[in-house]
Order: structure tokens, then sequence, then C-alpha cells
């Protein structure tokens, strides 16, 4: 049973539009979320992270919204760049110290 | 400063023969986390260590799997026997406690034939 889920597997998105990468969760524990992008051959790299007293953490170019009562999230990149074509993969935690969960990832492309 | 570093990088065996993945973390970091990543599944987490001690192990698929870390500096994730389903890239990452800041290192693509 996936408890962090991204339902997009893939992502195509015209360069300098705004890019909208989902993620919902199920366990209602889970305070603290992130974002890690993957590029091909490499390991994931961390993003931006949100928690969940919040609902927006910016970070220049990405945005990631929380609706706890919805327990969905979206990572905002505007504008998109050739270099934001990669795997974004949803996590959550329980806890600061605790383990991630992550989701399966959507593959985001850039088109020129 | 070097990050987080697994060897080997590719590894391609036959079913049966036993498998050892090696990590070495990130110097000063005193979690340790192996993940598997495959198509049906994403990213998920096998078991961590904290300050060289297994805390979670709850996503070791079975028995065949096994995880040691034996000092600050280095882990290994052993399967015997291999078998086919065991076909993923496994990843290693390091953090001194703080979850956002897991550094991960570049993945061993495993395949067994």
């Amino acid at each position: 049973d996936q408890q962090v889920k991204q339902n997009s597997p893939s992502l195509s998105v015209q360069e300098g539009r705004i890019s909208i990468l989902n993620c919902d969760y199920t366990n209602s524990m889970f305070d603290y979320f992130l974002w890690y992008k993957k590029y091909p051959a490499e390991g994931p790299t961390f993003l931006i992270s949100i928690s969940s007293i919040k609902d927006k953490n910016e970070d220049g170019r990405f945005t990631v919204f929380l609706n706890k009562s919805a327990k969905h999230l979206s990572l905002h990149i505007v504008p998109s760049q050739p270099g934001d074509s990669a795997v974004y993969f949803c996590a959550a935690s329980s806890g600061r110290d605790d383990k991630i969960i992550f989701g399966k990832g959507t593959r985001l492309h850039i088109l020129p | 400063d070097a990050g987080v570093i697994q060897s080997p990088r590719h590894e391609v065996t036959e079913m049966g023969q036993e498998v050892t993945l090696r990590c070495k973390p990130i110097s000063g970091h005193d979690y340790l986390f192996w993940y598997r990543q495959t198509m049906m599944r994403g990213l998920e987490l096998l078991i961590y260590f904290n300050n060289n001690v297994p805390i979670d192990d709850s996503g070791m698929p079975e028995d065949r799997f096994s995880a040691k870390m034996p000092n600050a500096s280095f882990s290994t994730l052993k399967i015997q026997p291999s078998e086919p389903r065991d076909s993923a890239v496994y990843f290693c990452a390091s953090t001194k406690g703080e979850i956002e800041a897991q550094h991960f290192g570049d993945g061993t693509r495993l395949s067994i034939l």
C-alpha cells in the first residue's frame, strides 16, 4: 500500500511555462514533506521541503504548496528551464529524525 | 569534499551468486540509508543505521538480504543467493541527522541474469 503517490509518471512542459508536479499521501501522521530531483545515472538530490505547520514554501523558482485537509502537495517550477528535465520524487516523513517514504517519481520533460 | 561513494557502479551476475554492494558515507555523517529503485515500486527504503547500529530493517525484502555497518565509514548490502527479481538500482545515502540533507551516492545498477 503506497503511502506517497505520484499519479503522473511523466509530464511535458514548454520552456518558460509553469511546471506543476502533484503528490498525494495517505498517512495523516506525516508532518514533513520533501521534493528530490534526480538526473539519469545520478542519485537523488534534495530540492525543497515543507513542514506541516506551513502551507507554502518558496525557494527561487521552486514553490511547494501543502493542502493538509486534502493530503495533497504540489511543486511549482516557474519559469521552467531545460535543466529542470529530470525525475522528481515526492517524499514524506512523520518526524524530523525519521525515515523518508518516497513516491515513485514523475519524469518532467521541458520542451524547447 | 567527497560525496557518498558506492561501488561497484554496475554489477552483472548470474542467479544464485552472492552480491555485495559497498558504501562509504560522507565523513561525519551519523545516519546511513540503503534504498532500492525499481520501475514497479519506485524508491524504497531497505534499512537505515544510526551511529553504525541498524534502526529499521523493515524494508529488507527477505532473509536473502543483509546489511552491515562495521564502522562509521563503511557499509555493505549483501544478497545471497541473488535472484533475477533483485535487479534494480541500489542507492546509499548519508546525513548528519537532518532528513532533508540526505546525500545520495550515484547508485549501483545490479542485473541478475
